[in-house]
């Protein structure tokens, strides 16, 4: 089973703030993702990528960036963090278009206080 | 772009009996049609899927149901057990798009 690690499991920064949040996975899978969970809204689509230097726009990709500096590590960086962001954020891997299964990391809490 | 709807929020049913979760997409080219699992304080992991050339399949106790028509599908967990507890997630693609939209979630709860 494909492997996918976050870090940190949580985090708590004030507002204005300066966040990275780290996955890596060891699978050799092309595509990554970032998602983040609320209640009410599933998970929503922040950013993704299908390879290193890659970089896709998500559903919600206001106040985040990203960054794919290896096939195995993908990052997500909140510049200016707001109360907005506070959220669970889920980093997650797929091997390819047609294969489809996405493999979860166990997520990372954040706080924006 | 796709919007997928989940209409129940919350289901409770007794242990033994069937959950059954309904979902309605808005992108008539969607044809991948996934299902996640997530269990309390934990991670979400793939449980079945459903493809636009078939109207249903079955996992062991999972039935999924696809009405391509009326833009719906839903999943039929039967002979439910206490481990059936968790929110469940549908998802729609179009093949060829790298993204997947999730609804917002059914909280399943199996009472006793």
């Amino acid at each position: 089973e494909a492997a996918v690690t976050q870090s940190p499991r949580n985090k708590v920064t004030v507002t204005g703030g300066n966040v990275t949040l780290s996955c890596r996975q060891t699978n050799s899978h092309n595509y990554m993702y970032w998602y983040r969970q609320d209640t009410g809204h599933g998970l929503r689509l922040i950013h993704y990528s299908y390879g290193a230097g890659n970089l896709q726009i998500g559903d919600v990709p206001d106040g985040y960036k990203a960054t794919r500096t290896t096939q195995e590590d993908f990052f997500l960086l909140l510049e200016l963090a707001s109360p907005s962001q506070t959220s669970l954020y889920f980093c997650a891997s797929s091997d390819a278009i047609s294969a489809e299964t996405l493999y979860f990391g166990s997520g990372t809490r954040l706080t924006v206080l | 772009g796709e919007k997928v709807e989940q209409h129940e929020s919350t289901l409770s049913v007794r242990e033994g009996d069937s959950a059954v979760i309904n979902c309605t997409y808005t992108d008539t080219a969607s044809s991948y049609f996934p299902w996640y699992k997530q269990e309390a304080g934990k991670s979400l992991h793939f449980v079945i899927d459903i493809r636009s050339n078939v109207d249903r399949k079955q996992s062991q106790r999972l039935i999924v149901l696809l009405d391509k028509k009326a833009k719906r599908f839903s999943l039929h967990i039967t002979a439910t057990q206490p481990e059936d507890s968790a929110i469940y997630f549908c998802a729609a693609k179009h093949y060829g798009n790298e993204k997947i939209t999730f609804g917002a979630g059914t909280k399943l709860t199996i009472k006793p």
